[in-house]
């Protein structure tokens, strides 16, 4: 039992440059999100999904595109990296999108745009 | 805009001693709090959640305690290990919300 796995942990991309963060959990939850975690500010949520072909916007979903065609896997794309993309991202899962659950966060990946 | 608030930002105490974190929140209607644990490059892990009914909760040498009349929750730390150095993030949702509220986190450093 894996739980959240992401990947890469490092990513260095140039201004302009796509990429897609991978995020995929093994314990069939229904509930996946995607947060951005920014220097002496809490994660910030960017999309999230309620279930396999169901996505919404969160907080910050600007420069961002997800899809969720499984339950277990969660993509999150940068269309076009900006500087301001900079930071450390978070893919979390939870059995159900109510609360009382609790939330499993996978390893991180820090993503510096130059 | 509901917002968690944490105090101190941080702290450094002595290994066995004990500390406690303060969280303030103002998300409405209240579902829930949760505290997590965050190591340095890894992602959060929970250590307690805390429903309305609840007012305090362990886990080990964590005792987390709420008073949803005050919007208030504090987080103690009982005979500090230098494992316990770590951020403390506070994380409050609302009542039939998906959205998780969280707050900068109280960066706490133990040393021997």
């Amino acid at each position: 039992n894996a739980g959240v796995t992401q990947t890469p942990k490092f990513q260095v991309l140039k201004t302009g440059q796509s990429m897609t963060l991978q995020c995929a959990q093994d314990m069939n939850h229904e509930y996946m999100s995607w947060y951005r975690q920014d220097p002496g500010m809490g994660l910030r949520l960017i999309h999230y999904s309620v279930g396999a072909g169901i996505t919404d916007q969160g907080e910050v979903p600007n420069g961002y595109n997800v899809s969720r065609s499984t339950t277990e896997d969660f993509p999150l794309r940068l269309l076009s990296a900006a500087p301001s993309q900079t930071s450390v991202y978070f893919c979390a899962s939870s059995y159900h999108r109510d609360l009382n659950t609790e939330a499993f966060f996978g390893q991180g990946t820090r993503l510096t745009v130059v | 805009k509901n917002q968690v608030e944490q105090s101190p930002q941080s702290l450094i105490i002595l290994e066995g001693k004990n500390c406690t974190l303060q969280c303030n929140y103002t998300v409405s209607p209240f579902s829930n709090l949760r505290w997590y644990k965050q190591d340095t490059g890894r992602g959060p892990v929970s250590l307690t959640i805390m429903t309305f009914s609840e007012n305090t909760k362990s886990n080990g040498r964590y005792t987390a305690t709420l008073d949803a009349d005050t919007k208030q929750s504090s987080l103690h730390i009982t005979a500090s290990q230098l494992s316990d150095s770590a951020s403390y993030i506070c994380v409050v949702s609302a009542f039939n919300d998906y959205k998780l509220s969280f707050g900068a986190g109280t960066t706490v450093t133990v040393r021997a």
